[in-house]
């Protein structure tokens, strides 16, 4: 089993719905955080969280909120999807080394 | 803002040719890792170098890193076609060693 796991794998939704990315980790480390990744742009940190009760913005936090609901879980919510948030979604842990999720395809039309 | 510059952009060799890629970052840094990935996949971690450290090696893999210029080399010798794919390197700043800032990525293709 994969020792960081993202749902959904491909999403397209509509402009104004809110949307849910779940992540997942077997890695029993404290530290997860939610990248996006658009062509040409390489990866860019949306937010992090270094334990249950730490949450912290990135670089382009705006129009995104998560929620750390255990060690394990770390989700990833757009609260009203707007076409520019169409990008590919990675979930990632450290430990101190680094372990990535498959990542999530959104699509928002 | 990206911490990481990866040059080229884009490299396509023969196999069996080495491949050499460059990243220049900005800020002094805890740690440099690259990271390869297969055409829009997740990433897979190849190597990291902490900054105490000049040369790293890791099967055909050896990387480099340059402290006074801010600078890191990865070399993939004697490439395959499997090596295809894109490669980005990853900073860890001091004073936020905690989240990487990746570069925009080179995108290598080796032919058969």
């Amino acid at each position: 089993d994969a020792d960081v796991t993202q749902t959904p794998r491909n999403r397209i939704t509509k402009t104004g719905k809110r949307i849910m990315l779940e992540c997942s980790q077997t890695k029993g480390h404290d530290r997860m955080y939610w990248y996006r990744q658009d062509p040409g742009l390489g990866l860019r940190l949306i937010y992090y969280s270094f334990d249950v009760k730490d949450i912290n913005k990135g670089e382009i936090s705006d129009g995104y909120s998560v929620s750390r609901q255990a060690q394990a879980k770390f989700s990833l919510s757009l609260e009203s999807a707007i076409p520019n948030q169409t990008a590919l979604y990675f979930c990632a842990t450290s430990g101190p080394l680094w372990s990535f999720g498959p990542g999530t395809r959104l699509t928002v039309l | 803002s990206q911490q990481g510059e990866e040059d080229p952009q884009a490299l396509s060799i023969q196999e069996g040719e080495n491949a050499t890629m460059n990243c220049s970052y900005k800020t002094s840094i805890n740690n440099l890792q690259w990271y390869r990935q297969n055409s829009g996949r997740g990433l897979v971690h190849l190597i990291l170098i902490r900054s105490n450290e000049r040369e790293k090696h890791s099967g055909r893999l050896r990387v480099t890193l340059d402290t006074s210029k801010k600078s890191s080399s990865l070399l993939i010798t004697a490439s395959r076609a499997a090596d295809t794919a894109s490669y980005f390197c990853a900073t860890a700043p001091i004073g936020a060693n905690s989240k990487l800032t990746f570069g925009k990525g080179i995108t290598l293709s080796v032919r058969p």
